[in-house]
């Protein structure tokens, strides 16, 4: 079954912690997504990955950080940075990246709920 | 910097009845309009995508439209079904990295 995965389904951090959010994609796709997603407002992006080993910071990157070192994982870390990191967070990836793709739609995982305690 | 707004926010609607969603956006330099639909709880599942050439996409119950002149875009359902009831967002693609701009959605309830 081809797919998107998150884990863990939910996530209890305590001030002060890192914690690092995982990704992983079957589809052979190239780009791959980290948004945030909180009540009563749209999905907001935070990284964004066109190829492997190369992301750049998506509208609000800041206490965040990715890796690519692979093309089927994209993790995220949550560091002690992010003031506010209560939230939904979703992953999503499509076939290609860039100008190429006005036709790629964005296939999305079932998420991570991010609680601080 | 592009902005995506979905009105109404909610909607009601008993079985049966076919209904509009509306979607507007600021920047009309799009790659593509894409309308989702969220679960409670859950990711998002794409329903359609209409790329910035296209007026029109359809796929079963569902068409999309786009107007880029104006800035517009709307989903029309037709023959609604309780199992339709969810939340709707669109998504405006821009940028050189095929990013999306999301609205904040709209939540529908097909009542029986």
């Amino acid at each position: 079954d081809g797919g998107i995965t998150q884990s863990p389904k939910y996530l209890f951090r305590k001030e002060g912690q890192n914690v690092t959010l995982s990704c992983e994609q079957n589809l052979n796709h190239d780009a791959m997504y980290w948004y945030r997603q909180d009540p009563g407002q749209g999905l907001r992006l935070i990284y964004y990955s066109q190829i492997v080993n190369d992301f750049q910071k998506g509208d609000i990157a800041e206490g965040y950080s990715v890796s690519r070192e692979k093309k089927e994982s994209f993790p995220l870390t949550v560091t002690s940075a992010q003031k506010n990191p209560t939230a939904f967070y979703l992953c999503a990836s499509s076939t290609r990246g860039g100008t190429q793709a006005p036709t790629d739609t964005q296939y999305f995982g079932p998420g991570t709920r991010l609680t601080v305690l | 910097k592009q902005e995506v707004t979905q009105i109404p926010a909610a909607l009601s609607v008993p079985e049966g009845e076919n209904l509009v969603l509306n979607c507007s956006f600021t920047d009309s330099a799009i790659y593509n309009l894409q309308w989702f639909r969220q679960d409670p709880g859950k990711g998002l599942t794409s329903l359609l995508l209409i790329q910035s050439s296209q007026r029109e996409q359809t796929s079963g119950r569902l068409n999309a439209s786009l107007d880029k002149s104006s800035g517009r875009s709307t989903l029309y359902i037709a023959a609604s079904q309780p199992g339709d009831s969810a939340t709707y967002l669109c998504a405006a693609g821009t940028g050189t990295a095929s990013k999306l701009t999301f609205g904040t959605g709209t939540r529908l309830q097909v009542t029986l």
